[in-house]
Order: C-alpha cells, then structure tokens, then sequence
C-alpha cells in the first residue's frame, strides 16, 4: 500500500497565485514525522520542513505554510502569492520509526511550474 | 558554509565500465546515504552508512557498492554499468538515525551510461 500519495502529478499556475499542493500519508506508527523537499530544475534536494506527529500547529514561513491534520492523514503545503522560483519538483516524505528506523518514504512527487 | 559536495556533477561511462561516485561532506553528521533517482521519480535509497554500520536495502542490485572511508566522505561504485543505471545519485547526510532528523542533500550526480 501506497504511503504517502501526492495525487497532483503536476500543477501550473500564473505567477502572484496561491497554490497547494496535497499530501496525504498512511501509517501505523503513533510517532511519525513528515517531511516537505523541493527540488528545482538543478536536481539538488532541499529540505523545506519536518512535522513530528505529536505537533498538529500549523506552520507559517514567509510565504510557505503547511497544514497538518491527523484527521485527515494529510501534511498540505501552501505556497501564497507564487513565484517564477517556485517552480519545482515538491516532494513529500514520511519518516517512521517502527518499520524503516526512520528511513524515509516518499510521495510521488508534485511537479510545480509557475508561468510569468 | 557546511554542506554536502558530489562529484562530479556530471558522469559519462561505457556499459560495463566501472564508476565511482563521490560524496563528502563538512556537516559532520553520523549517518550518510546514497539515493537513485530516475526521471519524474522519487528518489530511491540504495543504502546508508550510520558511522562505520553499512546497511544495503533489500532491493539494491549487487551491482551497487559503497564506501566510507571516514567520517567525510563516501563512494559509490557501480561495478558494471548497465544502460538501466543512467540515473541521477544523490548523496544525503543526516545527524543521527534514531530519530528522524531531516536530510540534506548534495547536488546529484547525473550519470549517462552509453
């Protein structure tokens, strides 16, 4: 079974847009973490934020923000007022202790492309 | 700045020649990590380092060797290329891996294999 699914392939908006982009995850485990990456067209991965599952505050930085809800099982990153520089690969990922020692599971990916 | 170096960026070899790929780093974290990623996918672990323990993943062919000589640096060697192993390889270091600390990652190498 699929554990993290991001079921946005790709997403294309016109710059100053807002955009979210969806993820939600499955696991077992009462202590999890998640994980949002981007990748830009020059391969490098960078971690973006991690979310302890014990932490359900939302998160704001500067134009980034994420929504976590347990509910729901999902981890949503929105990005407000979009950019060129935005544009990305935006990878999700789930980190679980009882099956991976904390090896981190991957979404598929989302693919974001921000039009001038 | 403290960060995570591969080299090269860029790596042509000839089906069934031998590479080796670099990683070092100047974060000083224990654990290290080697990623396959092929187009439009999510990166793969092929396998870590946590200090001097290797931990191959279940999955990642013989074909697939590492290295750590030291803290610093760790290398991965392919020991016979396959048309199927153009990819690009990231390396990844992470400060421990009994808890989820994040992961930061080098730039990739990008490897043709012709």
């Amino acid at each position: 079974a699929q554990k993290v699914t991001q079921a946005q392939t790709e997403i294309s908006v016109v710059e100053k847009e807002d955009v979210t982009l969806d993820c939600v995850y499955e696991t077992r485990d009462t202590t999890y973490y998640l994980f949002w990456y981007k990748q830009p067209p020059s391969g490098e991965l960078v971690f973006l934020i991690r979310r302890n599952s014990f932490d359900e505050q939302n998160e704001i930085s500067g134009r980034y923000s994420w929504n976590f809800q347990k509910s729901t099982s999902s981890f949503n990153f929105t990005i407000t007022a979009s950019q060129v520089v935005d544009s990305a690969v935006y990878f999700c990922a789930l980190s679980e202790e009882w099956d991976s020692n904390y090896q981190l599971i991957w979404g598929a990916g989302t693919k974001l492309i921000i039009k001038p | 700045d403290a960060m995570v170096i591969q080299n090269p960026r860029y790596q042509v070899t000839q089906f069934g020649k031998p590479v080796t790929l670099s990683c070092s780093q100047t974060l000083n974290h224990n654990v290290m990590y080697w990623y396959q990623q092929k187009s439009s996918q999510a990166p793969k672990l092929l396998f870590h380092y946590y200090d001097k323990d290797f931990n191959n993943e279940a999955d990642t062919p013989d074909n697939f060797q590492s290295r750590r000589p030291n803290t610093s640096f760790c290398f991965l060697d392919i020991r016979s290329p396959g048309l199927g192993d153009a990819a690009m390889y990231l390396c990844a270091t992470s400060r421990d891996q009994d808890r989820a600390h994040e992961q930061y990652f080098g730039p990739g190498t990008r490897l043709t294999v012709t």
